[in-house]
Formats: structure tokens, C-alpha cells, sequence
């Protein structure tokens, strides 16, 4: 099963521009985690909020978590080149037990110089 | 460290053909998983370990065995290919601490299997 969703499916924007993807889940969760992966490559772990967090900021990046609306947010600011690549949010679903990791299908951003 | 490594890169099989992923992190990790990916799929879950001898389902076991008897190795085995298992396979290991989402995951480079 798909916990998370990401929104939308893919997006395209120009260089400088801030991208924004969106991750909807379905059960309640502890943590949330979002990924990278560049073409052909494994995934990159990239950030992680906990269910008791409302906000959290990596560099260009910043989270945002919603447990009320079941959603959460990854904002790139001043996007790059090279910040092209896919992006996926990970939970754990109430009830699939404490090691199953569930990935969404991913936001496809391209970043255009 | 060298990370997660996965190995082959790529491979082709034959349906009834059967084969084994390699997998191999050097980074203690208790906690190892395997996933495919398939075009607008995303990954999904075929098995999982939380350290040397055991071992469980994902969402996706059918037609893969796994074992783990040292800490470092966690092979895919496909019993006997099927064209439905043509997919990108990636091994993940990461610090246990009582959930997967409690701790990053460091993934493989890849296996991308073509089952003809």
C-alpha cells in the first residue's frame, strides 16, 4: 500500500525559482522523512520532522508537517540545476509494524538553468 | 566507508532463471531492507531485516527469499524469474533504534533486472 502521496506528480520550474512538493498520508505517524533521488541513483536521505514538530529547515530546504491534515511539505528555496531529481516522502503506517518504511510514488522536479 | 553496496548493476535473466542480489554495508547497520521500483510505483517493501538471523516480509515478498546471517550481507534471492520481476531493486541499511522512520536509510546504487 502507498502511504504516502506525493503533489503534484511532477513539476518543472526555472532556475532561482522555489519549488514546493506536497506528501499526504494516511494513518497517523511518528516521523516523516523526505528523499532525493537523482536519475538512475539510490535514494538520498534528505531530511526528517517528527510528529511533534511543526517546521524544520535544512539549508534550502525547509518541511513543514500538518498531523492535523495528515500532510507535510518540502519547500527547495532558490532552486538549482542541479536540484533536479525525484522526491519522496517515507512513513511508517499505524498498524504495519514499526519496520516497514512506506515511500510514495514521488514528485518529479526539473529544474530548468 | 564504502557505504551500501549493490551488486550486479545491471542483469537479464531468463523466466524459470534464478539468481542472487548482493548486498553488503560496512557500516554496522542492524537494520536492512530491500525494495523495487517500477515506473509510477514508487518503492515498495519486499523484505526486511533487523539483524543477523532474522528476517520479514515486506509488501512485496512473493517470489523472493531473503536470509541474513552476518550483520554486513543481505542477499535477494529470486527463486525463479518472472517477467513481472523486471523492476530496479535497491538494498537500504540503516541504525534500528525500535522504527524504520526513527533513522535514516542509506541506499544502494541499484540493480536494474530485466526478466525476458
Amino acid at each position: 500500500s502507498q502511504q504516502g502521496e506525493e503533489d503534484p506528480q511532477a513539476l518543472s520550474i526555472q532556475e532561482g525559482e522555489n519549488a514546493t512538493m506536497n506528501c499526504s498520508y494516511k494513518t497517523s505517524i511518528n516521523n516523516l522523512q523526505w528523499y532525493r533521488q537523482n536519475s538512475g541513483r539510490g535514494l538520498v536521505h534528505l531530511i526528517l520532522i517528527r510528529s511533534n514538530e511543526r517546521e524544520k529547515h535544512s539549508g534550502r530546504l525547509r518541511v513543514t508537517l500538518d498531523t492535523s491534515k495528515k500532510s507535510s511539505s518540502l519547500l527547495i528555496t532558490a532552486s538549482r540545476a542541479a536540484d533536479t531529481a525525484s522526491y519522496f516522502c517515507a512513513t511508517v503506517e499505524s498498524g504495519a509494524g514499526s519496520y516497514q518504511l512506506t515511500f510514495g510514488k514521488g514528485t518529479k522536479l526539473s529544474v530548468i538553468p | 566507508n564504502a557505504g551500501v553496496t549493490q551488486t550486479p548493476k545491471f542483469q537479464v535473466l531468463k523466466t524459470g532463471q534464478s539468481m542472487t542480489l548482493q548486498c553488503a554495508q560496512d557500516m554496522n547497520h542492524e537494520y536492512m531492507s530491500w525494495y523495487r521500483q517500477d515506473p509510477g510505483m514508487g518503492l515498495r517493501l519486499i523484505h526486511y531485516s533487523v539483524g543477523a538471523g532474522i528476517t520479514d516480509q515486506g509488501e512485496v515478498p512473493n517470489g523472493y527469499n531473503v536470509s541474513r546471517s552476518t550483520t554486513e550481507d543481505f542477499p535477494l534471492r529470486l527463486l525463479s524469474a518472472a517477467p513481472s520481476q523486471t523492476s530496479v531493486y535497491f538494498c537500504a541499511s540503516s541504525y534500528t533504534k525500535g522504527r524504520a522512520d526513527n533513522n535514516e536509510q542509506f541506499f544502494g546504487p541499484g540493480t536494474r533486472l530485466t526478466v525476458l
